[in-house]
């Protein structure tokens, strides 16, 4: 599976939209892109998912570029709960894909 | 609860001990897996159950290690003589199944193993 590259960490204001990149230059082309996220002491929760189009539900957005060598997760209105560690992976369905390593993700600090 | 349930939340053992996690996946879930997540660290796969299949052990690090998933449903984690490096959250989740369009995997909140 192909590799992701993300910020160590980033800052938001409360209320402000929080934009999340990650790289995964090599991603190849039946691989998706997923986002998950880990709020301290919790397990990780699914976010969203897309494959080549940007996709929405009620929690956030993803932005995939035309090439899909990179994504950008969007809280549209960060709120104090949204600090996690989000983490970008890129798997195919199928197969062995539940091997996944997440990595360590970045760190983000939503500020009042 | 509709959600992935582990249990004990937490668990100090002294070293050498033998200690067993347990996990309540999803009702449905026909996938479950086990992780853990050392301080600091990303999530390491351990073992992977897929209904009758035999179970993917490729992750367990020792043979200290051993899972076991009755009825297709609730899960065991031993492990045996433990030792310091064992001390990690182990985190269980489930899904529908692998291989499906939607992978959506749902986690528990983990047990914090301490050995002392």
């Amino acid at each position: 599976d192909a590799k992701t590259t993300q910020p160590p960490s980033m800052d938001c204001a409360e209320g402000r939209a929080a934009n999340l990149p990650c790289n995964h230059s090599t991603i190849s082309g039946n691989e998706y892109v997923y986002w998950y996220r880990q709020i301290h002491s919790q397990g990780p929760q699914y976010i969203i998912h897309g494959l080549k189009n940007n996709e929405t539900n009620e929690m956030a957005s993803l932005i995939i570029t035309e090439d899909r060598k990179s994504s950008t997760l969007i809280l549209p209105h960060a709120t104090l709960r949204d600090t996690a560690v989000y983490y970008c992976i890129v798997m195919r369905h199928g197969g062995s894909n539940y091997k996944l390593t997440f990595g360590k993700g970045t760190l983000l600090t939503v500020n009042p | 609860g509709a959600g992935v349930s582990q249990s004990p939340s937490n668990k100090v053992t002294e070293k050498g001990k033998d200690v067993e996690l347990r996990c309540d996946p999803i009702s449905g879930h026909t996938a479950l897996y086990w992780y853990r997540q050392s301080l600091g660290q990303g999530l390491e796969f351990l073992i992977y159950f897929q209904g009758n299949s035999a179970p993917d052990k490729s992750g367990l690090p020792s043979d200290r290690f051993s899972a076991e998933r009755t009825g297709g449903s609730v899960s065991t984690l031993t492990i045996q003589r433990t030792q310091q490096e064992d001390s990690a959250v182990y985190l269980c989740a489930s899904s529908l199944s692998s291989g499906e369009v939607n992978e959506k995997l749902f986690f528990g909140s983990g047990t914090q193993l301490s050995v002392l």
